[in-house]
């Protein structure tokens, strides 16, 4: 089975930190995507990327960056961490052939405070 | 209009009953349609996919898609207690494989 892994579970920060989260998955899949999970709004699509160093923005793009210069990490950036950033975020990848659903991994909660 | 609209919910069902969940999409070219559980404090978890009309029967689930009408259900027999958690309908509706998902309806499950 394909597997993408999340760096943390749980995360706490500050208010104007830098933050990374990072996403690996060992399937060699060129699509990799970034959504954030809030009560209410269901899933929200960041950023995403077919390829390597290859990045699209998704629907709420703002405060966040993505850096892919691997094919299996995927690296979601909050430039300057504000509250309303506090989310469960998700981590998603997929083949780019066959129209298959995303595999998950298991996500961050993150909080800045 | 939302791309794909489910009833948030809660829906709830007795244990052993059939549970029915309903999607609806705005594009009438999409071709990919999923199913996703996700349990309170977990991530998704596909469960379904399918991508033609008709019926797609594994185990206690049946996927179900009618394109004219742009409908996708879930059907659950034999309703369980572990059956419940929130369920997400997932559209691929641009080439790529860019998913656009519901807002999810919350599945409560009596035993």
């Amino acid at each position: 089975d394909v597997k993408v892994t999340q760096s943390s579970r749980y995360l706490v920060k500050r208010t104007g930190e830098k933050v990374f989260l990072e996403c690996v998955q060992d399937m060699d899949h060129e699509n990799m995507f970034w959504y954030r999970q809030d009560p209410g709004l269901g899933l929200r699509l960041i950023y995403f990327s077919y390829d390597v160093k290859m990045k699209e923005k998704g629907d709420i793009p703002e405060g966040y960056s993505v850096s892919r210069e691997k094919k299996e990490r995927f690296s979601l950036i909050l430039e300057s961490a504000s509250t309303n950033q506090t989310s469960m975020y998700l981590c998603a990848s997929i083949l780019s052939a066959g129209g298959k659903g995303y595999t998950f991994g298991s996500g961050t909660r993150l909080t800045v405070v | 209009q939302k791309e794909v609209e489910q009833n948030s919910g809660p829906l709830s069902v007795p244990e052993g009953a059939i549970a029915s969940l309903n999607c609806t999409y705005s594009d009438r070219g999409s071709q990919s349609f999923f199913w996703y559980r996700q349990y309170s404090g977990k991530s998704p978890e596909l469960i379904m996919s399918i991508y033609s009309n008709g019926d797609k029967e594994d185990g206690r689930f049946t996927a179900q898609l009618n394109k004219a009408s742009q409908y996708v259900s879930l059907l659950i027999r034999d309703s369980q207690p572990s059956d419940s958690a929130t369920y997400l309908c997932a559209v691929n509706m641009y080439k790529g494989n860019k998913l656009v998902f519901g807002a999810g309806t919350i599945l409560r499950v009596k035993s």
